[in-house]
């Protein structure tokens, strides 16, 4: 089967560094995704990674190990807006997105 | 302004009464998507469609139906609603076809069935 691996919740202080990681294990591989969920709202498009490495945005990186079935999200300079759950997804070889639980993130001044 | 639009954002109702959530996007997205969001079971797939006249199960199709007679509209309907459909909907659309095919998510529908 397919499945996608996040912890649950994480624990931060704001201005600190928080990585998030995610597991996978799919059919076929096109892409993974990293979207915001701020709670009782839609997800937001955060990152996009189909090659091995890390892509930087701002604040915000996400790094690819294909051969590993492995990402993270690093969030840099956290700040009380941070706190929400952060989605990641995986893009199969039908091109079809499997979808993790989502990870909470808590962050504390 | 490019959006996804979903009505209603809240509804109540009870077992057995026909309902229906529209979606609207104007991004002449040819890819619409309908999820349910659960508390711990992160975004499951209801139904997806590839374009007009083309829908397929998600990963949880049993007590719905949708329809896409026109690119932009893809309607939710729940013929005949149980209390284990009260979840929170959402909405989505993407170009497709492509690797980097970002979602865009309407702002959800949150449904309460007694």
């Amino acid at each position: 089967g397919q499945n996608i691996d996040q912890p649950t919740e994480m624990t931060a202080t704001e201005g600190a560094i928080v990585q998030i990681n995610c597991t996978y294990q799919t059919s076929g591989f096109n892409g993974l995704f990293w979207y915001q969920q701020h709670a009782g709202e839609a997800p937001t498009f955060l990152s996009y990674n189909v090659l091995d490495g890390l892509e930087e945005k701002g604040r915000f990186s996400s790094f690819l190990s294909r051969s590993k079935g492995y990402s993270y999200l690093l969030l840099k300079e956290l700040q009380m807006k941070d706190s929400a759950s952060y989605l990641c997804a995986v893009k199969d070889s039908n091109y079809q997105l499997i979808w993790g639980a989502g990870t909470k993130l808590i962050i504390k001044p | 302004e490019a959006q996804v639009t979903q009505n209603p954002r809240y509804l109540i109702t009870v077992t057995g009464k026909k309902l229906t959530v529209t979606c609207s996007q104007n991004m002449n997205h040819e890819y619409m998507s309908w999820y349910r969001q659960d508390p711990g079971l992160g975004l499951r797939q209801i139904y997806y469609s590839m374009n007009v006249e083309v829908t397929d199960k998600g990963d949880v199709p049993e007590g719905y139906k949708v329809s896409r007679k026109e690119k932009r509209n893809f309607p939710l309907i729940l013929e005949s609603p149980s209390p284990n459909q009260t979840s929170l909907y959402f909405c989505a659309s993407s170009f497709g076809g492509s690797l980097v095919d970002t979602q865009y998510f309407g702002p959800g529908t949150r449904l309460t069935v007694l």
